[in-house]
């Protein structure tokens, strides 16, 4: 149990364009959702977080107007990347947080397995 | 915010031998501590965690410790193998898991043969 999805898992495009990302938990339902990102050789930072049916709350010095993220569904959330550049290539890890209904669930974060965007 | 150091960043170690790995926080209303191991463009994984209720913490050949009153928690790999290569990132969170995680800066292991 306990399966979250990434899609696509790379995306190269062009710069200026935009990218969306898609982070699915399988078989449970996520009131919450996190999305990091992860520079070659680098920590995850946290970009956000997302909970259902709720505006997002962002880190300090993550610019909400170009990371865009909508958790419409308790099984999805989606990032979008606008107007991409190249420092914006990066790995984008997302993960998941269970409903309190489930103490296991609930009391853990599940890791997605990451996409890969590079920006030309 | 919390800050999570984490030294070294790389170890190498011969195998059979141990791995310590050490982090340090600032927020001291932290009180969850998982540690992650990540693999190559791969997702990490939890491979154990301690409370702040707790001063150790064991699991087969990892071990896990933490001093609250100086605010550092370790991680002790024993019988190191092959495959304990990889990246392993401390973090730490108030009220656990589900919550937003402060990661360190990640410590790349290499178990040499």
């Amino acid at each position: 149990g306990a399966v979250v999805s990434q899609h696509p898992s790379w995306v190269i495009c062009k710069s200026g364009t935009s990218v969306k990302i898609e982070c699915r938990s399988l078989d449970f339902q996520a009131t919450t959702m996190f999305w990091y990102r992860q520079f070659p050789k680098q920590s995850l930072m946290l970009m956000a977080t997302s909970n259902e049916g709720s505006k997002a709350t962002y880190e300090q010095g993550v610019e909400k107007d170009k990371f865009l993220i909508n958790h419409a569904s308790l099984t999805l959330s989606t990032l979008t990347v606008t107007s991409a550049h190249p420092e914006d290539s990066s790995f984008y890890i997302c993960s998941a947080r269970g409903t309190t209904g489930s103490a296991t669930y609930y009391n853990e974060q599940f890791f997605g397995p990451g996409t890969r965007l590079t920006v030309l | 915010g919390e800050n999570v150091e984490q030294h070294p960043s790389t170890l190498s170690v011969q195998e059979g031998d141990s791995a310590v790995i050490k982090c340090t926080y600032s927020d001291s209303a932290s009180n969850y501590f998982p540690w992650y191991k990540q693999e190559l463009g791969k997702r990490p994984q939890l491979i154990i965690d301690i409370r702040s209720n707790v001063g150790e913490k064991k699991d087969q050949r990892i071990a896990v410790t933490l001093n609250k009153t100086a605010k550092h928690f370790s991680l002790h790999i024993t019988e190191t193998q092959p495959e304990d290569s990889a990246v392993y990132f401390c973090a730490a969170s108030i009220g656990g898991g589900g919550n937003k995680l402060t990661f360190g800066t990640g410590t790349q292991l290499k178990v040499e043969l």
